[in-house]
This record gives structure tokens, C-alpha cells and sequence, in this order.
């Protein structure tokens, strides 16, 4: 079936760096990715919509500047967490959609643990 | 009112039971529903995906879809430990590709 990849599964950085987490479609094309943030005991949080070949569209209240998404093939899409800070320590997570007959099956990658010291 | 509620348990229950989690929904233009299972530190998996009121079995699973009431269930049947999980329903408009969640429901299955 359908496979989302993410990598890294965990990072730790140091306050002020920048990580950059990818996100892969593995068996399908994907115009569309989405990332979000999970913080323990959660649910999702959309943080913004990747766009193949376009800007992203960002929720409100997510700093654009901050999390820097690019999304420059079918198949993968990246998320910089810029300047980053130890708030920003969370479980990061995308998702893809495969089109199919019945709409759009939407998969998930294993997300990305990062840690900011 | 969110546009998706599901009770975020905790639901614990013993091993071989029938587990049944629910959420419901306000808007009527949510035509795509899936139930996702997300172990502690990791991505949601894809458990279930309908799209059309009814059910859909698999395995021990099954998905129900009743959308006169706005209304889906996840019915695990002969539960095990390994369905200890959280459990999230999510429904989308017809040709998007942006899910709204529910708020995950936290299931124990004791040995």
C-alpha cells in the first residue's frame, strides 16, 4: 500500500539552529502534503498545506518565517524549523493524500520527534 | 461547537471485548470518513476509510457510517492489548485532501 516516509525519526538540536525534516511519498505522486504538530496527549494540529510548486498555506497563528515548507517535487516536501527554540520541541507529523476512485486516502509518515536543548 | 467530537476517554476495557468508539459530526458536507490508530510516539496509521453510510468490515474491525444522524462508529471486536492505542476519527469534503480530526480517544485493553 501507500507509504509516507518521514525522516529523521528524532532530532535534538541546539537553541538557535535550524532542523529540516522531509517528508516522502513513497508509491504515489502527492501535489499535496500537509504537516502538523502533536503535543503529548493531543491531536493533530494543522500547521500548514504544502503546495507542489507554490507557496504554502499556513494556518493562522503559525509563523510562516518560522517554519519554512518547501515543496519542490511530487513526491517530497520539507519543513525547516528556523532559529529554533526549546518551545518548539514537539512530534511533527505530515501526511499525503493518494488519489484514488473513492476520493483520497489520506497516509500519515511515523513523524518526527524533535527535540530543541 | 468543534466540527468533529469524539470523547477523548480514557476508554479501558478487558482483553476479548467489544470496543465500540464514536464521533459525531455537524457538517453534512464531510463525505470521506476514516478511523486511524496512533501508538504512543508514532504517526496514525490508517485503520478504516468509508465513504458511504453503512458498514465496512476487516478483520476484527468495523466501520459504520451513518450520515442521516452525522454519526460514525469503530467497533473492535475480541479486543487485544495490542489495540491499546489512541484513536482518531477524521472526515474530509469530497475532492480535498484536508482532514478534520476528532480528538483521538485513548483505549486500554487489559490483560
Amino acid at each position: 500500500g501507500a507509504v509516507v516516509s518521514q525522516h529523521p525519526s528524532r532530532v535534538i538540536c541546539k537553541s538557535g539552529t535550524s532542523v529540516k525534516i522531509e517528508c516522502r511519498s513513497l508509491d504515489f505522486q502527492a501535489t499535496t502534503m500537509f504537516w502538523y504538530r502533536q503535543f503529548p496527549k493531543q491531536s493533530l494540529m494543522l500547521m500548514a498545506t504544502s503546495n507542489e510548486g507554490s507557496k504554502a498555506t499556513y494556518e493562522q497563528g503559525v509563523e510562516k518565517d518560522k517554519f519554512l515548507i518547501n515543496h519542490a517535487s511530487l513526491t517530497l516536501s520539507t519543513l525547516t524549523v528556523t532559529s529554533a527554540h526549546p518551545e518548539d520541541s514537539s512530534f511533527y507529523i505530515c501526511s499525503a493524500g493518494e488519489q484514488g476512485i473513492a476520493g483520497n486516502t489520506i497516509y500519515f509518515g511515523e513523524g518526527s520527534w524533535l527535540t530543541v536543548v | 461547537q468543534k466540527e468533529v467530537e469524539q470523547d477523548p476517554g480514557p476508554l479501558s476495557v478487558p482483553e476479548g471485548a467489544i470496543v465500540s468508539l464514536n464521533c459525531t459530526y455537524s457538517n453534512s458536507a464531510f463525505q470521506y470518513f476514516m478511523w486511524y490508530r496512533q501508538y504512543s510516539r508514532k504517526g496514525p496509521e490508517l485503520l478504516m476509510y468509508t465513504y458511504s453510510s453503512g458498514n465496512k468490515e476487516d478483520g476484527r474491525f468495523t466501520a459504520q457510517v451513518d450520515k442521516s444522524s452525522k454519526y460514525i462508529s469503530l467497533f473492535i471486536r475480541d479486543s487485544q492489548p495490542s489495540d491499546s492505542a489512541t484513536y482518531l476519527c477524521a472526515m474530509i469534503w469530497g475532492g480535498a485532501q484536508k482532514l478534520v480530526f476528532g480528538q483521538g480517544t485513548r483505549l486500554t485493553i487489559n490483560p
